[in-house]
């Protein structure tokens, strides 16, 4: 399975926006981009996901390179609420979602 | 609309206990999972089902049995709990398998094997 290498941490400021970067130099072909998000003491939560085209909705933007080897997960204001661990995820179309460890999110007031 | 529904809550165990943890979703989906978290950790896949009636381990499978008895609910059993077995355990379910939809989780199982 093709795997994703993110930050272990990243800090932002409230009300800024934030982009959350991943690599996934591996990608093949049919594999789609997830990301989810775990707030703290809850079960991971869908954000979005993509496979070639950039994808915007409620929650945040997905930016994926021209090559997919790498994605950028956008938060447009970021609010206490988005202090989260995200994890990018590569699922084919048949294939289960792999968790790493994620990158811990801080939202600074 | 509950989504993933997962019982109990908490649960503590003495090492050699047996238990079941039972998760049912309410979206018709025809995929789910079982996966527990570690501390400081990310999410390991135990076992999971691509539809009604079939099964297949994940990447830590060892220790665990699943059953899917209909489309609506996927169990998880421990027949003899050890304490290596301590973890958050989370249920999810998804329409389809792998990437092509979202998955849903429940809140998790917090479980302690003395």
């Amino acid at each position: 399975d093709a795997k994703t290498t993110q930050p272990n941490s990243m800090e932002s400021n409230e009300e800024e926006p934030v982009h959350l970067p991943c690599n996934h130099s591996t990608i093949s072909g049919t594999d789609y981009i997830h990301w989810y998000r775990q707030l703290p003491s809850q079960g991971p939560e869908y954000v979005i996901h993509g496979l070639t085209s950039n994808v915007n909705n409620r929650m945040a933007s997905l930016a994926i390179a021209e090559d997919r080897k790498s994605s950028t997960l956008i938060l447009h204001r970021a609010t206490l609420r988005d202090a989260a661990v995200y994890y990018c995820i590569l699922a084919g179309a048949n294939s289960k979602l792999t968790f790493g460890k994620g990158i811990t999110l801080s939202v600074r007031p | 609309n509950a989504g993933v529904t997962q019982t109990p809550k908490f649960q503590v165990l003495k090492t050699g206990q047996s238990m079941t943890l039972q998760c049912a979703q309410d979206m018709n989906h025809n995929s789910m999972y079982w996966y527990r978290q570690d501390p400081g950790m990310g999410l390991r896949l135990i076992y999971y089902s691509a539809s009604e009636g079939t099964t297949d381990k994940g990447e830590v499978p060892n220790g665990y049995n699943v059953s899917r008895l209909n489309k609506r609910e996927f169990s998880l059993r421990l027949e003899s709990a050890a304490p290596s077995q301590t973890s958050v355990y989370f249920c999810a379910s998804s329409e389809t398998g792998g990437g092509l939809t979202e998955a849903f989780f429940g809140q998790g199982t917090r479980l302690t094997v003395v």
